[in-house]
């Protein structure tokens, strides 16, 4: 069955580093997101990403975030230097299209830890 | 804004007992309502779903039926077992132009012991 692949499963970062979060997608599937979620939080939307293009972000994605596709097959989410409060796993999904009954399919989440 | 606001866990069971997880929401519009759940160690799946009020989702002997004049969406199930032990997720989609960001609850850890 095909899934979303996330990598790495934890990465720890030293405090003002940039990280990569790498995320490869189902194929067929046009729609791509992040999301993440504090320990003890809610799972908070990020970024919708779409024809190459973001199509929509929530407040937390500041200008320390950024995303990417860079060959077709990757999704990436860079952060440029990390904040302690960054720390939180990270789930990548993508979906077939873009309607509001589409599903989601989730990555199994990258933990990133902070330090 | 959309926002979703689930029981808090954890809640544990014996086998064979009865779940129910409560799920209400505030949004504007009329979105979609799901339920994801996340088993350990792997990421999120989606359990069911339902597009408009009224309409029931089920799936592995669970259910959650979209009620618009309660705005809820709470997830029952007749008999666990030990391998629904897991954390729940119920969550909406926006509306048109956002129409897929999904606005998640807290989650509800379920536990089910033999």
């Amino acid at each position: 069955e095909p899934e979303v692949t996330q990598t790495p499963s934890h990465q720890v970062t030293q405090m003002g580093q940039e990280v990569i979060l790498r995320c490869v997608p189902i194929s067929n599937h046009l729609y791509f997101y992040w999301y993440r979620q504090i320990l003890g939080q809610k799972v908070e939307f990020l970024v919708s990403f779409y024809n190459n293009e973001i199509s929509e972000k929530s407040e937390i994605f500041d200008d320390q975030f950024s995303v990417e596709r860079p060959d077709g097959s990757n999704f990436t989410l860079k952060i440029r230097s990390t904040k302690l409060e960054d720390s939180a796993m990270y789930f990548c999904a993508s979906s077939e299209t873009g309607g509001a009954n589409t599903e989601a399919f989730f990555g199994q989440g990258t933990r990133l830890t902070v330090v | 804004g959309n926002s979703v606001t689930q029981m808090e866990g954890p809640v544990t069971l014996s086998e064979e007992a009865f779940l129910t997880i409560n799920c209400t929401y505030t949004a504007t519009g009329y979105p979609s309502l799901f339920w994801y759940v996340q088993y350990p160690g792997e990421g999120l799946q989606l359990l069911l779903k339902a597009t408009k009020a009224d309409d029931k989702g089920s799936n592995k002997g669970f259910e959650a039926t979209y009620r618009k004049e309660t705005t809820s969406f709470h997830l029952e199930k007749g008999s666990v077992q030990v391998s629904d032990s897991a954390v729940y997720f119920c969550a909406l989609s926006g509306t048109y132009p956002a129409g897929n960001k999904l606005t998640f609850g807290g989650g509800t850890r379920v536990l089910v012991k033999p």
